[in-house]
């Protein structure tokens, strides 16, 4: 069983719709809970990351962690078709600092916002 | 900005060469990370360096090998190549901190094909 399990999708909506990207995982040792959006034949790119539990908005995404339930939502409302890409979850147990930082990610939900 | 530097971007080898990845981190970053992504997987992590000395090994085989160089730029050798390395190849850099997030950059990724 992987560390990290998340819906591979696809998933495909229309312009303007509420998409929520959920990722569920084992390893309790994870503090850092990262979203990346990857576009084709690109490098993943940091969206949002949140540390143990709770909320972050910014902007249009909200991501949410409920360490209890090993769960990380992220949410994007008024979606857009520059939004259609691969997202990842990621996370890691330490901040990276001077120690260990490597990501353990999800599999990418792949999303088509399509006008 | 500058970004991460990732060369080649594209590699084709045959069963049973080697191929040697390069990486250059964003400037003042002392932490760089390797991935291998294969068709429709999340990013798997190899190896991390951090100040020129290995920090942390994941699921690398015994056929590859990586270096940081004192410019800080990696390398990552694989010999007795494989059909099944062929992947996507990502390199990420970061800066340690004291706290927080140590974020991780993503390169471009390399594109190894092993025929």
């Amino acid at each position: 069983q992987k560390e990290v399990e998340q819906d591979p999708g696809p998933l495909s909506v229309p312009e303007g719709a509420i998409v929520s990207l959920n990722c569920t995982y084992s390893n309790s040792a994870f503090q850092y809970f990262m979203w990346y959006r990857q576009y084709s034949r690109k490098g993943p790119e940091l969206l949002m990351y949140t540390y143990s539990s709770g909320n972050k908005e910014d902007g249009r995404f909200t991501a949410q962690v409920d360490k209890s339930s090993k769960y990380i939502s992220l949410f994007i409302r008024d979606s857009q078709p520059s939004d259609s890409a691969t997202y990842l979850c990621a996370m890691s147990a330490t901040s990276g600092g001077t120690s260990y930082g490597k990501l353990t990610f999800g599999q990418g939900t792949i999303l088509t916002v399509h006008p | 900005a500058a970004g991460v530097i990732q060369s080649p971007r594209h590699l084709i080898k045959e069963k049973r060469e080697t191929a040697t990845l390069k990486c250059y981190p964003i400037p003042r970053h002392d932490t760089v990370y390797w991935y291998q992504q294969g068709p429709g997987q999340d990013p798997q992590f190899l190896i991390s360096f951090y100040e020129k000395m290995q920090s942390d090994k994941g699921s690398i085989p015994d056929r590859f090998s990586a270096q940081q160089f004192s410019d800080y730029h990696s390398e990552l050798n694989m010999s007795s190549l494989e059909l099944g390395d062929s992947a996507l190849y990502f390199c990420a850099s970061s800066l340690s901190t004291s706290g927080g997030l140590s974020e991780q950059f993503f390169g471009p990724g390399t594109r190894l094909t092993v025929l």
